[in-house]
């Protein structure tokens, strides 16, 4: 079937704008996560659901930054006003069951500019 | 607190072995995944490890040594395809994934 994908792709932004990226996990997926990548870096870890509830929003830098994922499937990735900082890549991924070593599929991201 | 440590860049020639190396201090430590990224595309899963020991998977290979916080990853018959870079990623009991700043490798003819 479909890997995960993410939308839009690409995405500039005016500094102070609001935007929203969306992750279509693998169906069937219990899991999904969100990481932010800046160039050069390796994935951080932003937050993660089982199903639909979030159970652990460490990592969202702050309170600018919201997620969602209302029916256990589709997610949402809400940055209120942007900064500069927010510039990244944001990568979504899924993984089939809850389990700390189950593997994790990743899409293909959405490259975040603002300006 | 949590660190993983790789190499920032390698190099290595097409046919060729090359062993990435990854350091990790974290707390609950549970398995230890590398992934590979080409660049501008997303990380895709070559391999974990949960117990000490050697995974080979074909040309891959990753190794681990949970007393010494220790492991790597082992490609052999380099190909051109293999320029990319390699993500060290920790598993922990919380469930999420910490990753290292990723290895930039550059196979060369």
């Amino acid at each position: 079937g479909a890997g995960v994908s993410q939308s839009p792709r690409y995405k500039v932004a005016k500094r102070g704008q609001d935007v929203a990226l969306r992750c279509d996990p693998i169906s069937g997926h219990v899991s999904l996560f969100w990481y932010q990548q800046a160039l050069g870096q390796g994935p951080e870890f932003l937050t993660y659901f089982q199903n639909e509830a979030q159970l652990d929003k460490s990592g969202l830098p702050s309170d600018r930054f919201f997620a969602e994922r209302p029916e256990g499937s589709v997610s949402t990735l809400k940055i209120q006003r942007t900064q500069q900082e927010d510039s990244a890549v944001y990568l979504c991924a899924s993984s089939l069951a809850g389990t700390s070593l189950d593997t994790q599929y990743f899409g293909p991201g959405t490259r975040l500019t603002v300006l | 607190g949590q660190n993983i440590d790789q190499p920032t860049e390698m190099t290595a020639t097409e046919g060729a072995i090359v062993q990435i190396n990854c350091t990790y201090q974290t707390s609950g430590f549970n398995g230890l995944f590398w992934y590979q990224q080409h660049a501008g595309e997303a990380p895709t899963f070559l391999s974990y490890n949960v117990l000490d020991g050697l995974e080979e998977k074909g040309r891959f290979s990753s190794f681990l040594s949970r007393s010494k916080g220790y492991s790597y990853l082992l490609l052999k018959e380099l190909q051109m395809k293999d320029s990319a870079s390699y993500l060290c990623a920790v598993s922990n009991y919380g469930q999420n994934f910490v990753f290292g700043p990723g290895t930039r490798l550059s196979v060369l003819p």
